[in-house]
């Protein structure tokens, strides 16, 4: 059973350009969650969402960031007009049913760097 | 304040050493525990999960939380090389995870 499953692993982008960051959860879990880190922070929520509907965006910037998870593919969370600011690793976790009733599981991150 | 605080380290103990990681929170909705290991660029690793108040042992580790005191704890025991790594302290009260910033940790063979 393979792990949570982001691509890319590294991503580099202009500022002013679009990231798209591509998150397959594990096989059975249909509950996935954005975290962002930032050098010498730790992990900060972004997103919840199941199949087809977002559950909690509280952490969601309001502009240029988006997140979908639709019934077939990956989940991506979308950042439009890139700035510095939004280099940092992007990892997502999966879990089965509801968190915290489950234990979540992370992937391997998406490391952005603007320039 | 912030949600949850966990000092950064870094932490440097030789081999064989009993190591404790420790994290305070102030949010008193907390019921579920976590403590995670993250090597160098990569993912966190889930290493234990806890609800509510009391001891968990899975092996050569063992989590502690005291919800009267909103302080959760991490012992290793024979810590190993392969131990180094930064351990990052989780708590939720809903579908959100709360981090603490991490603590570095190296073991000295």
């Amino acid at each position: 059973n393979a792990g949570v499953m982001q691509n890319p692993r590294h991503l580099v982008r202009r500022r002013g350009q679009e990231a798209r960051l591509r998150c397959s959860p594990m096989k059975g879990h249909s509950h996935v969650y954005w975290y962002r880190q930032l050098p010498e922070e730790g992990l900060k929520f972004m997103v919840y969402l199941q199949k087809e509907n977002i559950i909690d965006e509280s952490g969601m910037p309001k502009e240029r960031f988006s997140a979908e998870f639709p019934k077939e593919g990956p989940s991506i969370l979308r950042i439009q007009q890139v700035v510095r600011g939004d280099s940092a690793a992007y990892f997502c976790a999966s879990s089965p049913t509801y968190h915290p009733d489950t234990e979540a599981f992370f992937g391997q991150g998406t490391r952005l760097t603007v320039v | 304040q912030k949600e949850v605080e966990q000092d950064p380290g870094p932490l440097s103990v030789p081999e064989g050493a009993i190591v404790s990681l420790n994290c305070t929170y102030s949010n008193s909705a907390f019921q579920y525990f976590m403590w995670y290991r993250q090597y160098s660029r990569k993912g966190p690793e889930l290493l234990m999960y806890t609800y509510s108040s009391g001891n968990k042992e899975d092996g050569r580790f063992t989590a502690q939380v005291d919800k009267s005191s909103k302080y959760i704890s991490l012992f290793i025991r024979d810590s190993q090389p392969s131990d180094s790594a930064t351990y990052l302290c989780a708590m939720s009260a809903g579908n959100q995870f709360y981090f603490g910033t991490g603590t570095s940790l190296t073991v000295i063979p």
